[in-house]
């Protein structure tokens, strides 16, 4: 089974410009959640998806925002960037299960923005 | 809220020994889940063991097992048998058990361990 794909894996943007990153989870994976990875702040969640709907949401001004489709595939978008929004940004998708328990989340590989 | 603590930012261990990565949290739930993610330079993070609150046996998985003390809130993880690939970042993580729950992980700040030849 084919793991969870982040596109692009390299991003180079200049300040002021919008961003949208993109995540196909694991194959009849429902819930897709976002992290963003910083070497000062640490790996920090950002929002989560399910059906469609954002079930939750990490402090990040509303310049970050996303969304589901409804093949479970999600993107994010970040308006205005700044220099700050450097980073690794990992996708992370789980089946749900009906409950949290033990239900893992698998990671794509990330996507390396570089705000210029 | 969830915190975890990972007090080694950088561990050192001879090839085919044995090393614990240490990992304290605290919360307020009373369920909850503990997982250790591996993390190489290429930044997937790689999944590799988890740990349920009211689980009475220790996780293992092939060579990673987790050493869990309840009432310490301590969830180590211990590597046996190190090998070279097992250089990478290393996160502690956990995420609280209940119906409806948010399924956000809350993770350590990461130690780095560099297995030497």
């Amino acid at each position: 089974k084919a793991g969870v794909t982040q596109t692009p894996r390299y991003l180079i943007k200049t300040r002021g410009q919008q961003v949208t990153l993109s995540c196909s989870p694991i194959s009849g994976h429902r819930s897709v959640s976002w992290y963003q990875q910083t070497p000062g702040q640490g790996l920090q969640f950002l929002f989560e998806y399910f059906s469609e709907t954002q079930r939750n949401k990490g402090n990040f001004p509303g310049r970050f925002s996303g969304r589901q489709f409804s093949n479970s595939r999600s993107e994010m978008n970040v308006s205005t960037l700044e220099l700050g929004d450097s980073a690794l940004y990992l996708c992370a998708s789980s089946f749900l299960k009906g409950t949290s328990a033990q239900e893992t989340q698998y990671f794509g590989p990330g996507t390396r923005l570089l705000v210029l | 809220a969830q915190k975890i603590t990972q007090t080694q930012p950088g561990m050192f261990v001879q090839e085919k020994e044995a090393v614990t990565l240490d990992c304290t949290y605290d919360t307020s739930d009373q369920s909850y889940g503990l997982f250790w993610y591996k993390q190489p330079s290429s930044g997937e993070m790689i999944f590799l063991i988890y740990q349920g609150s009211y689980d009475e046996q220790n996780a293992t998985e092939g060579r990673y097992s987790l050493n869990f003390q309840k009432a310490r809130k301590s969830a180590n993880l211990v590597i046996s048998a190190s090998q070279l690939g097992d250089s990478a970042m290393y996160f502690c993580a956990m995420r609280p058990v209940s119906s409806g729950s948010a399924r956000q992980l809350t993770f350590g700040s990461g130690t780095q361990l560099t297995v030497l030849p």
